[in-house]
């Protein structure tokens, strides 16, 4: 049973066309966080979330955003994304965001940008 | 700079053959570290860690690795290899507060042919 849900599993977009991901969880975590992954490099953290408190990392670009309506559910927003945009999202949850947890990934979501 | 290295990129085995892929880390204080594996088609997930206690550790389906603190090193091992070990697999690192992220390596991609 899928815990954290990435949608869309591709997703396609204009040069400069805002483009909205989703994750969401079954595991009630406090904590959602955001990666970005190009091929053959790491798994990069753009931001998280604890509960509703918003955590962006310093060299995120201000391109980048994020929601989290609620526990459930945590959006990332690329305003105006370029073709450096063009990556692996990954969504990840940990239930307290403590340095030994646990990260529960999401299956993510592939995203390219024409 | 807190970083991780793993060394190989791309490692091809046969299976029954012997596995170790390495793993350096660098960051200041007490660590934690981890090996997430991720398998074709799937989300990432964890293979095992390291918290405290005794620095060999056993984790899913036969895999091992052994945290030696001089050497700043936590190799993942296997003495038996199966087809069903090609995945992707990432070495990462993390400090034991709240506000410490984790920190993952390139990953190393490995390819058993059967």
């Amino acid at each position: 049973d899928a815990m954290v849900i990435q949608n869309p599993r591709y997703q396609v977009t204009q040069f400069g066309k805002p483009v909205t991901l989703s994750c969401s969880q079954t595991l009630n975590h406090n904590v959602m966080y955001w990666y970005q992954q190009k091929s053959s490099q790491a798994p990069k953290l753009l931001f998280h979330y604890y509960d509703k408190d918003f955590n962006n990392e310093a060299d995120t670009p201000d391109n980048f955003q994020s929601r989290r309506p609620n526990t459930s559910f945590c959006f990332l927003d690329i305003r105006s994304p370029g073709l450096g945009d063009a990556a692996m999202y990954l969504c990840a949850t940990s239930l307290h965001g403590q340095g030994y947890e646990k990260l529960f990934f999401g299956s993510g979501t592939q995203l390219s940008v024409l | 700079a807190q970083s991780v290295s793993q060394h190989n990129h791309h490692v091809i085995l046969s299976e029954a053959a012997s596995l170790e892929l390495g793993c350096n880390y660098s960051y200041g204080g007490t660590v934690n570290l981890f090996w997430y594996v991720q398998y074709p088609g799937q989300h990432l997930q964890l293979l095992l860690k390291y918290f405290s206690g005794d620095p060999l550790v056993k984790g899913i389906k036969g895999f091992e690795a052994e945290f030696i603190k001089s050497k700043f090193s936590f190799n993942l091992r296997k003495p038996s290899v199966q087809w069903s070990d090609t995945a992707e697999y990432f070495c990462a690192v993390a400090g034991r507060n709240r506000d410490d992220k984790i920190i993952f390596g390139k990953g190393t991609r490995l390819h058993i042919l059967p």
